[in-house]
């Protein structure tokens, strides 16, 4: 059965400070994983990884996928405030999306 | 570009009561997705489609829940009767290709029932 399993559930960090958020999954016809910036309203999306070892960046984001251990990490630099938020993991299998619980992360000024 | 959109944006409403949720997709979005999002979880899938045909609604509790997208735009949600435990957000999502697994969300539609 496909799964998505994603670690920490929270993180609370200071401003500045660098984060790393784990999605680990079991999957039987990988297309894609995704990830997801959750803030108080919709998920707003980030990034899709397909191969394995090839960075995706955006500013402060980053995300790899490793698909022989079969986990992805987002990575953010400098955290700001305004980067609090429910980050979601999701993997596209058989062009349907199976979704991680999300990690929830708190930076306090 | 507009967003997704959907209405109402909360409701609350009293158990075996009904209710229903309407989005409108991005234009010239064909596939069209309604979730459901408790609090702490993820989102879940309840009905895909694709224009106006379902692709897949094998989570969706059939003897309440039903979903329509005539015309291949706009759909509506209808919950009835409601349930306690069906108190959640619902997230309505458009993509331009069923494959990339890009979503674009819509705000959301709180139901509370009491």
């Amino acid at each position: 059965e496909d799964k998505v399993v994603q670690s920490p559930l929270s993180l609370v960090v200071h401003e500045g400070d660098t984060v790393t958020l784990n999605c680990s999954y079991e999957v039987t016809n990988f297309r894609s994983l995704l990830w997801y910036k959750q803030e108080k309203k919709a998920p707003t999306f980030l990034f899709m990884l397909t191969s394995s070892g090839i960075e995706k960046k955006s500013g402060r984001l980053s995300s790899i996928l490793d698909k022989k251990e079969l986990f992805s990490i987002l990575n953010i630099t400098a955290t700001q405030t305004g980067d609090s938020a429910i980050y979601l993991c999701a993997l596209n299998s058989n062009y349907q999306l199976i979704w991680g619980a999300g990690t929830k992360l708190i930076i306090k000024p | 570009e507009a967003g997704v959109a959907q209405s109402p944006r909360y409701k609350i409403i009293e158990k075996r009561q009904s209710v229903a949720f309407w989005c409108n997709p991005i234009s010239g979005h064909a596939t069209l997705y309604w979730y459901q999002q408790i609090l702490g979880q993820g989102p879940k899938l309840l009905i895909q489609f694709q224009n106006n045909g379902v692709v897949d609604d094998s989570q969706l509790p059939k003897d309440r829940f039903s979903a329509e997208r005539l015309k291949g735009v706009d759909s509506t949600l209808k919950i009835q009767p409601a349930k306690l435990e069906d108190s959640a957000v619902y997230l309505c999502a458009s993509s331009l290709e069923r494959s990339t697994g890009e979503l674009f969300f819509g705000e959301g539609s709180r139901l509370t029932v009491l």
